[in-house]
């Protein structure tokens, strides 16, 4: 079964630009979320999709949105891009919450790097 | 909010065994994680507790007690392999469910 995929694998902005991450969940899974990872903060929750619908969101400015489509596959877009973004991305998928045991068990992508200059 | 603690690093020597701590405060507590993350990797999922008491799996165990809010990751017999960061995540209910809080991790480094 394969794992959970994210593209690209790395990314080098400018500031103010925009920029557009993917992630196709496993197959199966219908709960995408996504999360920060720099250095200093350790992770931090983005936000996380079921069903096309958001249900939950981190507290990152509006510049950073998110969907997901009728597949389950899910983009994460941030605008105006500054140096603070520079982090690695990581995208995690979980079957329908309540399920499986533990019933949050997220498997996570290998992430996008990001890096703004 | 929640708010998690654990060592930024630790170092222990082939063989040995290891105790990472992670203290946490949240209201609403419904389960604690912890993941291992090789450098330039996915984090990986170790365990989970959501009861106090201890959870053992193999060479790694987990322990939990939610009146003091702290869980430890045991690691015995240590091998190099097991030089990464190890992430403490908690999920409080109020927070929706999917919603992971982690630590900022700790990182281990096994020397020969």
């Amino acid at each position: 079964k394969a794992g959970v995929t994210q593209t690209p694998r790395y990314l080098i902005k400018t500031r103010g630009q925009q920029v557009t991450l993917s992630c196709s969940p496993i197959s199966g899974h219908r709960s995408v979320s996504w999360y920060q990872q720099t250095p200093g903060q350790g992770l931090q929750f983005l936000f996380e999709y079921f069903s096309e619908t958001q249900r939950n969101k981190g507290n990152f400015p509006g510049r950073f949105s998110g969907r997901q489509f009728s597949n389950s596959r899910s983009e994460m877009n941030v605008s105006t891009l500054e140096l603070g973004d520079s982090a690695l991305y990581l995208c995690a998928s979980s079957r329908s919450p309540g399920t499986g045991r533990p019933p949050n068990e997220q498997f996570f992508g290998p992430g996008t790097r990001l890096t703004v200059l | 909010g929640q708010n998690i603690d654990q060592p930024t690093e630790m170092t222990a020597t082939e063989g040995a065994i290891v105790q990472i701590n992670c203290t946490y405060q949240t209201s609403g507590f419904n389960g604690l994680f912890w993941y291992q993350q090789h450098a330039g990797e996915a984090p990986t999922f170790l365990s989970y507790n959501v009861l106090d008491g201890l959870e053992e799996k193999g060479r790694f165990s987990s322990f939990l007690s939610r009146s003091k809010g702290y869980s430890y990751l045991l690691l015995k017999e240590l091998q190099m392999k097991d030089s990464a960061s190890y992430l403490c995540a908690v999920r409080a209910m109020n927070t929706g469910f999917q919603k992971l809080v982690f630590g900022t991790g700790t990182r281990l480094l096994v020397s020969p």
